[in-house]
């Protein structure tokens, strides 16, 4: 157990529809990072909080939004989804603003019907 | 821009035989370079890193890395595989300690019995 909490596990949508997935970093943890693993593209950064702020971003598309609260955990929102956002949805935390050492969650699989 | 490429998709090996996991970098600046593993229907943890000294680095379950500049690799190597050796690998790197992460786009390692 990595001690990140990703949560829902599964969730199934429609096209055009807004959902919110939801990170818990290990505890101690300041850093969140966010990752879109498919098939295609394979593991793909999409943004990093470091205790509260926007660090880093990647590949994040306008349609997504991500932020951390107070207490650390943060929300990845998608909007507006298309089937081509179905993929695999990893969180990550460090000790940290650095990545030398990232620890996983068991990601959130995410279904656009 | 940091990338990643591994070589092989997918790499089938019988069980107790030697496996190398191949992996190159691009980068202009100096380079900090991970393995990751990803077991089945689980997050990517780290197996080991390079960040300086050394070039050969031991990670855990028996598996090991060589860092070789001139080649711009970073291959991952065991000497005799087993069966829960079943996983996704990922080479990863960065450009310093205080960046985002790149991540390959996998290699999954087969072991045939």
């Amino acid at each position: 157990d990595s001690g990140v909490t990703q949560t829902p596990k599964h969730l199934i949508t429609a096209t055009g529809q807004r959902v919110t997935l939801r990170c818990s970093p290990r505890s101690g943890d300041l850093s969140v990072y966010w990752y879109q693993q498919s098939l295609d593209q394979g593991l793909q950064f999409l943004i990093q909080y470091y205790n509260g702020e926007e660090r880093a971003k990647g590949n994040i598309l306008e349609r997504f939004s991500a932020q951390q609260f107070p207490d650390l955990h943060s929300e990845l929102n998608l909007s507006s989804l298309e089937l081509g956002d179905s993929a695999l949805y990893f969180c990550a935390s460090s000790l940290g603003t650095g990545a030398e050492k990232l620890f996983f969650g068991s990601g959130t699989q995410l279904s656009v019907l | 821009a940091q990338s990643v490429t591994q070589l092989d998709s997918q790499v089938p090996v019988f069980e107790e035989a030697p496996v190398e996991l191949r992996c190159n970098y691009s980068s202009s600046v100096s380079v900090y370079l991970f393995w990751y593993v990803q077991y089945p229907n689980q997050g990517l943890q780290l197996l080991l890193k390079y960040l300086s000294g050394s070039t050969l680095v031991k990670g855990i379950n028996g598996f090991e890395a060589e860092f070789n500049k001139s080649q711009t690799s970073f291959h991952l190597r065991k000497p005799s595989v087993h069966i829960s050796d079943t996983a996704e690998y990922f080479c990863a790197v960065t450009p310093n300690r205080d960046d985002k992460i790149i991540f390959g786009k996998g290699t999954r390692l087969h072991i045939l019995p």
